[in-house]
């Protein structure tokens, strides 16, 4: 059974730094990119980084480029997500996603629980 | 980047009626994917490459459409389909979502 489980969550101050983790089980960890997905209270689903097998390739939309790092220990089947520069429009629950790809199709189909990241003085 | 704009933001369906979705990109995507998000759980993939339902998903779902224009339908609206869907795009970056549609029970 795949399972994704986040952790590293909790209450920030603004302009500081916190990092999340993701256990990731019942999968081959090493043959799947992975994401991270955010969602703010009552709102929608945003991504906000992927990452490639070996690591050497990550990806960020503007919103978190060059405050957010994705990275991934292949060995230890987990997956990182170091935010920096916090700001209170980062507080929202993180969730961990496995991609999948089949041929040209791309999705994200194992989500973890989530883990809240509240960014407030 | 591409926006998706989903359709009706909410709605109301009674038990038995068919119900559509709809998620209209600003520039042509080979595929959608639709996610199911019931309150206070995380996404659930419902729908991939358009029209491939997700494991478990039962059959009175399904998904079409091409270029600039998805939707995702129910056959028979049933009430464990009350929740909030959402279409993502993975055709090229950054991936997007839309705003979700809001599906409730009459």
């Amino acid at each position: 059974e795949v399972q994704l489980v986040e952790s590293g969550g909790g209450l920030v101050q603004p302009g500081r730094s916190l990092k999340l983790s993701c256990a990731a089980s019942g999968f081959t960890f090493s043959n799947y990119y992975m994401a991270w997905v955010r969602q703010a209270p009552k709102k929608g689903l945003e991504w906000v980084a992927t990452i490639s097998t070996s690591g050497s390739r990550t990806y960020y939309p503007d919103s978190v480029k060059g405050r957010f790092t994705i990275s991934r220990d292949n060995a230890k089947s987990s997956l990182y997500l170091q935010m920096n520069s916090l700001k209170s429009e980062d507080t929202a629950t993180y969730y961990c996603a496995r991609h999948t790809t089949e041929g040209i199709v791309s999705y994200f189909d194992y989500w973890g629980q989530g883990v809240m990241v509240t960014v407030s003085s | 980047e591409i926006v998706l704009t989903q359709s009706p933001t909410t709605m109301a369906a009674s038990p038995g009626e068919k119900v559509t979705l709809n998620c209209l990109a600003s520039s042509s995507v080979s595929y959608m994917n639709w996610y199911q998000q019931k309150s206070g759980a995380s996404p659930k993939l419902w729908i991939y490459g358009t029209s491939n339902l997700a494991s478990g998903v039962p059959n009175r779902f399904s998904g079409s459409g091409s270029g600039t224009s998805y939707s995702l339908t129910i056959s028979s609206m049933e009430a464990e389909d009350v929740a909030t869907y959402y279409c993502l795009q993975l055709s090229s970056y950054p991936p997007t979502f839309g705003s979700g549609t809001k599906l409730e029970i009459k």
